[in-house]
């Protein structure tokens, strides 16, 4: 089960900005272990939206911006498109006693009103 | 140009072992900060890591998962290999490989379907 909670949900209309919290703890997001965005269109594999917390790969529009703190992330979506329709995963790194390995959040479903 | 690509069963029966194999192309797997993992996503649920090889054979696992994983890496052939043992209905999912160099997932392959029913 995912270890990074992020809202089910969030939506806005075209032009807006909407924004999708990403809730680590002290044994990921907290310990310093970067943050990574993908983006999922439906029936297709995710792809690389933001890496290294805030930097866009080549191709991302700088409407998706990423930011992190503390224990948290955040994906940003200004000017909505109904191209940004999709499902949204954060990932970060998470160490524990049990072991270490990636993680996933639990995933945001972006709606364009 | 980077690919990878999932293949194995689309349907196994409850407690048999599912192998899956990724091959891959564009890069090497000898390549030192390289490596190539799996994914699971259950439909209409979230994505989950199971596991992930590095260039040096340095093997990680899903803690929940890590009795019934196994993941090895032919060099020569590009391809990796995801065995999970005693499989059930909730296994049932699409199951990726990818590419990760630093920490994030640079390529996914297509995903292939996996059916977990009697």
């Amino acid at each position: 089960q995912s270890v990074l909670t992020q809202p089910p949900s969030v939506s806005g209309a075209p032009g807006q900005r909407v924004t999708i919290s990403c809730t680590g703890s002290s044994s990921n997001i907290g310990a310093g272990y970067d943050v990574h965005w993908y983006q999922q269109l439906p029936g297709t594999a995710p792809k690389l939206l933001i890496y290294g917390n805030s930097n866009r790969p080549s191709g991302v529009p700088d409407r998706f911006s990423g930011s992190k703190s503390g224990t948290s992330a955040s994906l940003a979506i200004t000017g909505l498109q109904a191209e940004d329709e999709a499902d949204y995963y954060c990932q970060s790194y998470d160490s524990s006693l049990s072991g270490s390995l990636y993680v996933f959040g639990t995933g945001t479903k972006v709606t364009v009103l | 140009q980077i690919t990878l690509k999932e293949s194995g069963p689309t349907l196994v029966k409850p407690t048999q072992t599912l192998t899956l194999t990724c091959t891959f192309s564009g890069f090497s797997l000898s390549t030192s900060g390289v490596g190539v993992g799996w994914i699971r996503q259950p439909p209409g649920k979230a994505l989950e890591w199971l596991a992930l090889i590095y260039w040096d054979d340095d093997k990680r696992y899903s803690p929940s998962l890590k009795s019934r994983l196994t993941i090895t890496k032919d060099t020569s052939k590009n391809q990796v290999v995801l065995t999970m043992t005693n499989m059930d209905p909730v296994d049932t999912a699409t199951y990726y490989c990818a590419l990760v160099t630093g920490d994030a997932i640079d390529y996914w392959g297509q995903g292939t379907l996996v059916t977990v029913s009697s």
